[in-house]
Parts: structure tokens; C-alpha cells; sequence
């Protein structure tokens, strides 16, 4: 990921609609992606994560897309509810033990 | 099985004292991890350690900043002579084999 180091792009949608967060990586030899949200004052909660070998991986309401062509990463929340409100960040990795690397993160807000 | 443990959570300290960060990551975990992040931003590496070493400390600053993560005991990361420019969330991860990595909850320093 990349952080961009300003304020957070923002998406905002109605409770119920399905939301789709994007997020772009450099690293063209990175092989592990994770999803991370973060509420407020909290540490980043682990969502959901894919290897390179794979393009697209689902969860509970949640669904990872993953483009290697383009280093694009997507994460998708079906029938966003207002507890989905957060910032979430995408985090990928070359090779297990380095670092993560993190993008500028999306801040979502779910309207009722 | 608790999850990773920082404290304290919350630290202030004057400009020119020293502060302590203490993580104990999940059990079973081997790898750690610290972070940081400013306030709209995106979390940045630190440092990676192993029990009694030093993997990568590629992101932390060259004077003031050192880590340590000893057989017995947490892992520290230390600061010495904060400066105003060193308030931030200084976040603490663990994984037991390099890949899924799980967050604490953070310790917020304020400098004054």
C-alpha cells in the first residue's frame, strides 16, 4: 500500500447497501494482502486476507478482490451495517515475516 | 488465548524525558512487531524482532528510538529525549510465523 500522509478519503453509504473500498499497492513482488479495520482509539482488527495465488476470496459479508495485473486490492461489505464504520486499511507483504506495508486507509460512514 | 497486550495506553510525557512502550504478544507468538501512526495516516513500520533479535528496524529513526524483545518478558520500545514531533499511536503486533498479524490496542503518547 501507499500512504498518501492526508486526510482520509472518505465513503459514504446507506445502511443496507453494499460498500466497496479500493486500494492500490507498489510492491509488484508482494505475495499476502490483508484487510484491517480500525474504529476510533482502537488498533487495526484483521477482516479478511488473500495470497498472490488467488483472486478473489470470500468471508462473513465480507469479500476480497485481488488484481494483480493492476496491484489493485478490493474489499467488499454486503448490507453495510453502521457498526461497519470505520477506517479500513489494506496491508500486503513479500514474504511471510517482513513487514506490512500499509495504504492511507478509507474511512467509511455508514448512514442510517 | 488474549490478544496482544500494550500498556500503558495512554502516556505523556515532557519533551526531553523518556518513554517506555511494552507489548506482550499473543501466546504462542514469536514474531513482533511495532508500528506508528499519525493522526489521518496510515500505520508505518518500525521495527521486526524475534526473541533476542533484531530482524528489520529499516523504519526506525537512526537516534533516540530503540526496541528490544528479550527472552523473558515483553517486548520495549523505548524513546529517549521525546520531542513533540514523536506524539503519535505506537502500535505492537504479534504473528506466530510471519504472516497473520494481530494488533494491539495501542499506546498514545502525548509529548508536551
Amino acid at each position: 500500500g501507499e500512504s498518501v500522509g492526508l486526510h482520509l478519503p472518505t465513503l459514504s453509504v446507506q445502511e443496507g447497501d453494499n460498500s466497496i473500498i479500493n486500494c492500490a499497492y507498489s510492491n509488484s513482488a508482494s505475495d499476502y494482502f490483508i484487510w484491517y479495520k480500525q474504529e476510533s482509539g482502537k488498533g487495526p482488527q484483521f477482516i479478511i486476507d488473500i495470497r498472490s495465488n488467488m483472486d478473489k476470496r470470500q468471508g462473513q459479508r465480507v469479500t476480497v478482490l485481488l488484481n494483480k495485473t493492476v496491484k489493485h486490492l478490493s474489499l467488499q461489505i454486503a448490507a453495510t451495517q453502521p457498526g461497519d464504520s470505520a477506517v479500513y486499511f489494506c496491508a500486503d507483504q513479500h514474504d511471510a515475516g517482513n513487514m506490512l506495508t500499509f495504504g492511507g486507509g478509507t474511512r467509511l460512514m455508514v448512514k442510517p | 488465548n488474549a490478544g496482544v497486550m500494550q500498556n500503558p495506553r495512554h502516556l505523556v510525557r515532557r519533551r526531553g524525558q523518556e518513554a517506555r512502550l511494552r507489548c506482550s504478544p499473543m501466546k504462542g507468538h514469536s514474531h513482533v512487531y511495532w508500528y506508528r501512526q499519525l493522526p489521518e495516516e496510515g500505520l508505518k513500520f518500525m521495527v521486526y524482532l524475534q526473541k533476542e533479535n533484531i530482524i528489520d528496524e529499516s523504519g526506525m529513526p537512526k537516534e533516540r528510538f530503540s526496541a528490544e524483545f528479550p527472552k523473558e518478558g515483553p517486548s520495549i520500545l523505548r524513546i529517549q529525549q521525546v520531542v513533540r514531533g514523536d506524539s503519535a499511536a505506537y502500535f505492537c503486533a504479534s504473528s506466530p510465523s510471519g504472516n497473520t498479524i494481530y494488533f494491539g490496542e495501542g499506546s498514545w503518547l502525548t509529548v508536551v
